[in-house]
């Protein structure tokens, strides 16, 4: 079945540090891949998506490319602030089913 | 705004008791999730309903049902609540075209004692 893995956290960084956290997958067909961020006690919002291979999904500072060749869909930010702490969800979605597969989330502290 | 609206925040509950968890949508979606998070494990999939009065099962419906009535407002009730059924309790919306993207409400947190 679909399945999404991302690196372990937390992570912690200073503010106006470089971001990355990593996030592969394993899907029949071919995915439409996402990010989900959960600020502290609110629910998940859609962060960025892209939905074919190469496409780049951005918001926010945020990116992810869609790499099909290494099954790969990092999330990256140049300089990050105290208020991207938060949980970062990758995800999929394929073959047409309504079930969106999450990984387990990567917690993201920044300190000032 | 839209909205993704569940009913308690908070609750606490004794092992055996019939919990009821309320969704409610504002956005007319066809499709509505109940997930269950917990650390380490991310968001596991309870049930799911793409129209009123249907459900499909998901990952982890054991414990668990679900009802949906009217296209707004879907439910998930534990029948006897145990003490690993202590979560957080996602629900989530979407419009028909599987775009996989959901609209979350804040969550409810059990505690089953």
């Amino acid at each position: 079945g679909d399945s999404v893995t991302q690196m372990e956290g937390p992570v912690t960084l200073s503010e106006e540090a470089f971001l990355t956290i990593n996030c592969t997958y394993t899907a029949t067909g071919y995915p439409s891949l996402f990010w989900y961020v959960q600020y502290p006690g609110e629910g998940l919002q859609l962060l960025l998506k892209a939905t074919k291979a190469d496409d780049k999904g951005s918001n926010k500072g945020f990116e992810a490319t869609y790499r099909k060749e290494t099954t790969s869909f990092h999330l990256e930010k140049g300089s990050v602030q105290v208020s991207d702490s938060a949980v970062y969800f990758c995800a999929l979605i394929s073959g047409g089913y309504q079930k969106v597969t999450f990984g387990t989330g990567t917690k993201l502290q920044v300190i000032p | 705004d839209v909205k993704v609206t569940q009913s308690s925040r908070y609750l606490v509950k004794r092992t055996g008791e019939k919990v009821f968890l309320e969704c409610v949508q504002d956005m007319d979606h066809e499709n509505m999730f109940w997930y269950r998070q917990d650390p380490g494990l991310g968001l596991r999939l309870i049930y799911f309903s793409y129209d009123v009065k249907m459900k499909e099962k998901g990952d982890i419906p054991e414990g668990y049902s679900v009802s949906r009535e009217k296209k707004e407002r879907f439910s998930l009730i534990l029948e006897s609540a145990s003490t690993n059924q202590t979560s957080m309790y996602l629900c989530a919306s979407s419009p028909a075209t599987a775009t996989g993207e959901l609209f979350f409400g804040e969550g409810s947190r059990l505690t089953v004692l």
